[in-house]
């Protein structure tokens, strides 16, 4: 069975400081792999996506995150946090024909001045 | 990129009434969607598979009767809550996949904030 784990509920960063929320996924075959952003009473935006290749994804608003399949992790990334940054983290998995997402519980960010 | 709306973005209704969400991709013919439900500080969670012009595919222990989901055509989606009752508020996300079949095709709706009085 597919499993998404987000173990931390909930981070507080520092403005500027980096930001790192970790994410572990349990699947049969070759997962596709999400990060969306959720800010308050707003629908989902996606960050980034790993399907195949390198295994160090970019995605927008300055967000990287790495794929370890030896760890089964995908866990996301940023350098340096802006206050903006402050939202709702899920991490999701996917199979290949678009079918149903496993999302995990979230990770909330709160950013300190 | 593709968008998905939502109709309307949040509702207020009585105990009782019904309430119908409507799910629309605006600009590619969306062969499944699919709709979550959200509680408040809590992750989605997957409801049914709406696939256009069959039946929906309803989540264990998601009532089909109470949620009524109608995927009519291509582009239009609509999730209908049934005698809503106040433990039914919450946020409804629909979900829409172009028909290339890879995963990356599924986009999100901005969601609907059902509240029953």
């Amino acid at each position: 069975a597919q499993s998404v784990t987000q173990p931390d509920i909930h981070i507080t960063v520092s403005e500027g400081a980096s930001l790192e929320l970790r994410c572990n996924y349990s699947y049969g075959a070759t997962p596709y792999l999400f990060w969306y952003v959720q800010s308050p009473g707003q629908g989902l935006q996606l960050l980034l996506k790993y399907f195949s290749g390198d295994t160090l994804v970019q995605g927008i608003k300055g967000f990287e995150a790495e794929f370890k399949r030896s760890q089964s992790s995908f866990n996301l990334r940023k350098p340096s946090v802006h206050w903006s940054d402050a939202a709702e983290y899920f991490c999701a998995v996917g199979p290949p024909d678009g079918g149903k997402f496993q999302f995990g519980a979230g990770t909330q960010v709160v950013v300190t001045p | 990129g593709a968008v998905v709306s939502q109709h309307p973005s949040w509702v207020i209704c009585k105990s009782g009434t019904s309430v119908k969400i409507e799910c629309r991709s605006l600009d590619f013919q969306a062969t499944t969607m699919f709709w979550y439900r959200q509680f408040p500080k809590q992750s989605l969670m997957l409801m049914a598979t709406s696939n256009e012009g069959s039946k929906a595919t309803y989540e264990q222990g998601v009532e089909k009767d109470k949620f009524l989901i109608n995927h009519a055509s291509l582009t239009l989606s609509t999730l209908t809550v049934t005698s809503a009752h106040p433990e039914d508020s919450s946020f409804y996300i629909c979900s829409a996949k172009s028909p290339s079949g890879r995963t990356d095709t599924q986009y999100f709706g901005p969601g609907t904030r059902l509240t029953v009085l």
